[in-house]
């Protein structure tokens, strides 16, 4: 069965800072690997995807993530903070098996300092 | 180009009564998946759709049940409502629905069961 986990309920960052926001996954099969943002009362918006070649993705809004396949780790990762990227933030995994399911994490709140 | 719709965007049901939601894609997109979202967690894999047959099903009882019409758009039906069924039904839509497709969401139905 594939899983994913994002240990973090919520990470704190000040404003102009780096951020990290962390993702292990588990699958049978070779993982498709995507980030979702979620902000409130809307739906989900697609940031970036792993599924394969470089180990470093880049996605909208200035993001990008870094797959390590001995770690079993997909962090989303940013640069420079903005306030507006203050929202709840999804990791979501796919095997390359038969079954078609996508499994989301729990989610992690990101909250950016001004 | 639209974005995935979904109607109604609110609904207050009774238990044991049905509930029907729908879902219109993004022009173009020939899949689509269901997902229910409680409140505090990552949304839940329900169906996912292609070609209006049925390409993968989530852990949910038989209440559940969905179909896909010719012009591509869904309906997600759940029979016997129970107060657990309370959340937001996020509908979303990609190209052919393969594993490496990053999917569209809709802006979700709230549904509460009193």
């Amino acid at each position: 069965a594939q899983s994913v986990a994002q240990p973090e309920d919520q990470v704190n960052v000040a404003e102009g800072n780096p951020l990290t926001v962390k993702c292990t996954y588990s699958v049978s099969g070779n993982p498709y690997l995507f980030w979702y943002v979620q902000y409130p009362n809307r739906g989900l918006q697609f940031l970036l995807k792993y599924i394969t070649g470089d180990n470093l993705v880049k996605g909208s809004y200035g993001f990008e993530a870094e797959f390590n396949k001995s770690q079993t780790s997909f962090h989303l990762k940013k640069p420079s903070a903005l306030v507006s990227d203050s929202a709840l933030y999804f990791c979501a995994v796919r095997d390359s098996g038969g079954y078609q399911k996508v499994t989301f994490g729990t989610g992690t709140k990101l909250q950016v300092i001004p | 180009d639209a974005g995935v719709t979904q109607s109604p965007t609110h609904l207050i049901k009774t238990r044991g009564q049905h509930v029907t939601l729908r879902c219109s894609p993004i022009s173009g997109h020939k899949s689509v998946s269901w997902y229910q979202q409680v409140l505090g967690q990552g949304p839940q894999f329900i169906f996912q759709y292609y070609e209006k047959e049925e390409r993968g099903r989530g852990n949910f009882p038989d209440r559940f049940s969905a179909r896909q019409f010719p012009n591509y758009s869904s309906e997600l039906n759940v029979n016997a409502l129970l107060l657990g069924d309370s959340a937001l039904y996020l509908c979303a839509s990609s190209l052919i629905g393969g594993r490496a497709d990053e999917q569209y969401f809709g802006p979700g139905t709230r549904l509460t069961v009193t």
